[in-house]
């Protein structure tokens, strides 16, 4: 079984400043993570994914992640935001071991970015 | 590419009573998603079909609620005998099986409120 923790349920940053959103995960096998983006009255996007390989990967909008697989986290990151980056946050994995489906996600409880002028 | 459509975007129903969801894929997508979001908390997956076949249910998935892909296009979701529990946000995703990972395509979702 698997188990995502986002350790922030919010985070207040002002336009221009860097952010961190933080993720910790739990899983015996290995998996991919992923981190999506929610705006209001919008359905779930993809930012970013980490599937193997180079552990600083790069999504849309200037987001990035790193993996660090001792420390089981894949923190987001943004040098600068903006307005249009308040939304609500999800960091999720999958681990398609045992048969299951690639698309079968567990989600964290999400953090609200909010991004102020 | 029209994207993911779920209907009604809201539904209000007294306890007791049977709802019906309905989510249209993208159209050459052959995986088809439905997970339950309640306030606060993120997406827990629900069930999953490949075509017309549902290939896995989770636990979450009381014998009051069914699923089906009758043609592996469109999905519905039923819930018998509603309770105040169930309501929550009820999204659908749909991919294209095949690689080594899926990309998930979500709709906005059904708000379900149960009074």
């Amino acid at each position: 079984a698997q188990s995502v923790t986002q350790l922030d349920s919010q985070v207040p940053v002002f336009e221009e400043a860097p952010v961190e959103l933080r993720c910790n995960y739990s899983s015996s096998v290995s998996v991919y993570l992923f981190w999506y983006v929610q705006y209001p009255n919008q359905g779930l996007q993809l930012l970013l994914k980490y599937l193997s390989g180079s552990t600083l990967v790069k999504g849309i909008n200037g987001f990035e992640a790193e993996f660090n697989k001792s420390q089981t986290s894949f923190h987001l990151r943004k040098p600068s935001v903006h307005i249009s980056d308040t939304a609500e946050y999800f960091c999720a994995v999958s681990s398609p071991a045992g048969g299951t489906s690639y698309g079968k996600l567990t989600f964290g409880q999400g953090t609200i970015l909010t991004v102020h002028p | 590419d029209t994207g993911v459509s779920q209907n009604p975007r809201h539904k209000i129903t007294k306890r007791g009573q049977n709802v019906t969801f309905r989510c249209d894929p993208i159209s050459e997508h052959n995986r088809l998603y439905w997970y339950r979001q309640t306030l606060g908390q993120g997406p827990e997956f629900l069930t999953y079909f490949q075509n017309e076949a549902q290939l896995e249910k989770s636990r979450l998935l009381s014998d009051r609620f069914s699923a089906e892909r009758p043609k592996g296009s469109f999905s519905t979701l039923e819930i018998q005998r509603t309770e105040q529990g169930d309501s929550a946000m009820y999204l659908c995703a749909s991919s294209l099986e095949g690689g080594v990972w899926e990309k998930l395509f979500f709709g906005s979702g059904t708000q379900l409120s149960v009074l």
